[in-house]
């Protein structure tokens, strides 16, 4: 099972919204409603931000935002903020057998 | 609230088996709600999911890593368990456990992570 594809960095300023790319296949991100995104600042464990492709755990700020369209999922972050600065990762559910797959990461940086 | 808590040992000898157990408190893994996984990341790289064991003991597992792996539950215990053999310097990474959705595949609760190195 190949990892999903995401840009491996994206940058932007306080304020603006950036959009964070993750495209799979037809076995995985096209076949299933069950996209996952999950942020990591260094040194620490990952933390679920969306699930199901766009909806939001609790206390999970409304700037984070999830999308698909096809083979390809997205995260929007609206409102940058200095503390959004981390890592982030997509995950796809892709069948019984594979149940998980992830994305390469993205690192996200605030200028 | 519940939590995941990582242990054993933090290195491991080329070749070896590398043996690790996540023990969950705060609520019980015999739910039917939730798969129990593992999930690492070598040195500056990403993560890989390793694996995952539902209560009942059926398992599923990365087929890169199928032949080396297996997990297993103690529901007596509300604990489960990697072990992963003929490691090599390529398995060095911090291991992480997690809750894992049954119905959504989200991964919710975390461990705080250990760092296993792999050298004689």
């Amino acid at each position: 099972q190949s990892a999903l594809t995401q840009p491996a960095s994206v940058s932007g300023s306080p304020g603006q919204s950036i959009t964070i790319s993750c495209t799979g296949t037809s076995s995985d991100v096209g076949s299933y409603n069950l996209v996952s995104w999950y942020q990591q600042h260094p040194g620490k464990a990952p933390k679920l931000m969306i699930y199901e492709g766009s909806k939001r755990p609790s206390g999970v700020s409304n700037r984070f935002s999830g999308s698909k369209s096809g083979n390809t999922a997205s995260l929007t972050i609206s409102g940058l903020q200095a503390e959004d600065e981390a890592d982030y990762y997509c995950c796809s559910y892709a069948g019984s057998s594979t149940p998980v797959v992830f994305g390469g990461g993205t690192k996200l940086t605030v200028l | 609230q519940l939590q995941l808590q990582e242990s054993g040992p933090g290195l491991v000898k080329p070749s070896e088996t590398l043996s690790l157990t996540c023990t969950v408190s705060g609520g019980s893994i015999s739910s039917s709600s939730y798969y129990w996984g593992w999930i690492r990341q070598p040195p500056g790289k990403g993560l890989e999911w390793i694996g995952s064991i539902y209560y009942s003991g059926s398992t599923y597992y990365n087929p890169s890593l199928k032949s080396r792996v297996t997990i297993s539950v103690d529901t007596s215990k509300n604990q489960f368990s990697l072990k992963l053999s003929s490691v090599t310097a390529a398995d060095t990474a911090v291991y992480y456990c997690a809750r894992r959705n049954y119905y959504d595949s989200s991964m919710d609760v975390w461990g705080q992570g250990t760092t296993v190195t792999v050298s004689s």
